[in-house]
């Protein structure tokens, strides 16, 4: 069972408003990532790291910013939230695991992101 | 650029075996995941497959791959309600990110 941990896991927020999403990971994986998902949807890759103070964009085209300051941290912001920015946000990491396919990735539950 | 395609729905009775199907386009990819969402919830690795197997088989799972089609199968025996969610096939490109597919509903009725 992997341990990423995401907060909050629902948030209501009015639109302009700062927000962070929070992604910690205790398995001291070097790789980290960010997907926004629509209901039911397919998931789009918006962020990822490949190690401390290592950001790339990813293959949607997103407004938020990310940092990784720490490699078991790696924390999400928008800086003024709009309803389009409405879905679910899912973190993942990867690295070698012991007995595993090396890279597999790993999700946290998800944080559910409504904007008013 | 890499493709992933899914079919988008499915619908067994609960104790039949279900077939999940995948196709992907990247021959160089060296692993192929299949993961489970359930309703709420973050992405759960059911298994994954290297690409030189045929055939892994885990419990109830039982992943093929077809490396000639670029095909990927995903087989659940006896099928339980529990199983109801959404599958996504994703194959991992070479600079480790992964390249999911639209997800398959399972639907296993009573």
């Amino acid at each position: 069972e992997a341990d990423i941990y995401q907060t909050p896991r629902y948030l209501v927020i009015g639109t302009g408003k700062k927000i962070t999403l929070e992604c910690s990971q205790t398995m001291g994986h070097d790789k980290m990532y960010w997907y926004q998902q629509d209901p039911g949807m397919e998931l789009h890759l918006i962020h990822y790291s490949y190690g401390v103070n290592s950001t790339e964009k990813g293959d949607l085209s997103s407004e938020s910013t990310v940092s990784r300051i720490r490699t078991e941290h790696f924390p999400l912001t928008l800086e003024s939230a709009r309803p389009s920015h409405t879905s679910q946000y899912l973190c993942a990491s990867s690295g070698t695991t012991t007995g595993m396919a090396q890279e597999t990735q790993y999700f946290g539950p998800g944080t559910r992101l409504l904007v008013l | 650029g890499e493709d992933v395609e899914q079919s988008l729905f499915l619908s067994v009775r609960e104790g039949d075996s279900s077939v999940i199907n995948c196709t992907y386009t990247d021959s160089s990819s060296t692993y192929l995941y299949w993961y489970k969402q359930e309703p709420g919830a973050g992405l759960q690795l059911l298994t994954y497959i290297f690409s030189n197997m045929d055939m892994k088989q885990d419990q109830r799972l039982t992943v093929l791959l077809n490396k000639k089609d670029k095909h990927l199968s995903l087989r659940i025996a006896d099928t339980q309600t529990g199983d109801s969610a959404i599958y996504f096939c994703a194959e991992m490109d070479s600079s480790y990110k992964l390249i999911f597919g639209s997800g398959t509903r399972l639907l296993v009725r009573p």
